[in-house]
């Protein structure tokens, strides 16, 4: 079954600490994106890779990093840097060309600070 | 400044009511929209996505309007279930942008009551 999946779905994180979240996806999709979704927001972009070995910064990507170096995962560490890590993270993935993009969705990841 | 803006921001229905979505957006050059469903705690999957050209696509129970000259969009529920019970997201792709380039409404909650 070709998807996207995301692991841990729940995800606690110390201050200070360093954590980082999964995405694997099955799809032969080129490019790879990690949103935030904050309650009452529309999602924000932090990341996107359209190939291996390259990747983007979105809106806001301060305090977050990540790595392409197989086409298969795309991993998002959060940094201690990032001050308001608390929020519900989404990766998601498409074929790339042309105007229907074929966007997938993972189940998503629940990052909280404790 | 590309936006996308819907209403209402929540909805509460009885089961077996039909209801309508709306989604107006400020995006310039637009490619296509998309109406997502979004499972509280899932990732979004998608319901419809519609071009310039297209003016209504269905997809089972749900119907999407697009209006490109007013740049409006709807989506129609009909007969609801109470597994429609979810958050409905509008997205706008820019036409010819990078691949991060889709622009989220920040949603509409909907809630189906027996």
């Amino acid at each position: 079954d070709g998807g996207i999946t995301q692991s841990p779905k729940y995800l606690f994180r110390k201050e200070g600490q360093n954590v980082t979240l999964s995405c694997e996806q099955n799809l032969n999709h080129d490019a790879m994106y990690w949103y935030r979704q904050d309650p009452g927001q529309g999602l924000r972009l932090i990341y996107y890779s359209q190939i291996v070995n390259d990747f983007q910064k979105g809106d806001i990507a301060e305090g977050y990093s990540v790595s392409r170096e197989k086409k298969e995962s795309f991993p998002l560490t959060v940094t201690s840097a990032q001050k308001n890590p608390t929020a519900f993270y989404l990766c998601a993935s498409s074929i790339g060309s042309g105007t229907n993009y074929g966007y997938t969705f993972g189940s998503g990841t629940r990052l909280t600070v404790v | 400044k590309n936006q996308v803006e819907q209403s209402p921001q929540s909805l509460i229905i009885l089961e077996g009511k039909n209801c309508t979505l709306q989604c107006n957006y400020t995006v310039s050059p637009f490619s296509n929209l998309r109406w997502y469903k979004q499972d509280t705690g899932r990732g979004p999957v998608s319901l419809t996505i519609m071009t310039f050209s297209e003016n209504t696509k269905s997809n089972g129970r749900y119907t999407a309007t697009l209006d490109a000259d007013t740049k409006q969009s709807s989506l129609h529920i009909t007969a609801s279930q109470l597994s429609d019970s979810a958050s409905y997201i509008c997205v706008v792709i820019i036409y010819g942008g990078s691949q991060g380039n889709l622009i989220f409404g920040k949603g509409t909650k909907l809630s189906v009551k027996p």
